[in-house]
């Protein structure tokens, strides 16, 4: 099973601030999903980055997929408390099982 | 549309009792399904996957086991509950494009 590294594990900013997450592994990542989960739900899918050095856009969020396809960034802009949750990233293995990383923990304080 | 029940929604059982949990699925038919584990604020592991009725695949040995008696419905079972066992479970289905589509999850208190 191949591991997916988050970091960091917890983040505790101000509203207005910006911050990157990080999600690296030592092995090719055949594509890569980002979620976010609020307490006690389930994650949500915010995006799939699949293809080397792709970078997608959802509103403040922006998603960074290495050239290697081995690491990958999710950078907020001026985050709101509405950000504030666990962030997952996950790698699809064999085409049937989701492995997630650790997550990192996301306060944003108004 | 596509939806997805898990229940129930909080469960506080005694160490050495059995365990049910029921996860289903509508709007979609031959799903795979997932059940997940998740300690408090931390990342999800994956404890049972299935492809299809009465095919399952076990990620982690454990207190734990897991069945798919019918097409849209996956089932995680014990026979006896242990401490360890306590947990936030989450099922899932997957949809088009290899997303995962989440439960609302059920919270465990093993006491």
């Amino acid at each position: 099973t191949q591991l997916l590294e988050q970091s960091p594990q917890f983040l505790s900013i101000q509203e207005g601030e910006n911050l990157t997450v990080y999600c690296n592994s030592s092995s090719v990542f055949s594509s890569l999903q980002w979620y976010r989960q609020e307490p006690g739900e389930g994650p949500v899918l915010l995006v799939t980055v699949v293809t080397g050095g792709e970078v997608k856009k959802l509103k403040r969020l922006t998603f960074q997929f290495g050239d290697a396809r081995k690491d990958s960034s999710l950078h907020i802009t001026a985050a709101q408390p509405g950000d504030t949750g666990l962030y997952l990233c996950g790698n699809m293995e064999y085409g049937n099982k989701l492995v997630f990383g650790a997550g990192t923990i996301l306060r944003v304080k108004s | 549309s596509q939806t997805i029940h898990q229940w129930p929604a909080t469960l506080v059982q005694p160490v050495g009792s059995p365990l049910s949990l029921e996860c289903t699925v509508e709007g979609t038919s031959n799903p795979n399904l997932y059940w997940y584990r998740q300690a408090a604020g931390r990342g999800l592991q994956l404890l049972f996957y299935s492809v299809g009725i009465g095919q399952i695949s076990s990620e982690v040995p454990q207190n734990l086991s897991a069945s798919r008696p019918q097409d849209r419905q996956f089932i995680l079972s014990s026979k006896k509950l242990l401490l360890s066992d306590s947990g936030f479970y989450l099922c899932a289905y997957r949809g088009t494009n290899e997303k995962l589509f989440f439960g609302s999850g059920t919270q465990l208190s093993v006491l």
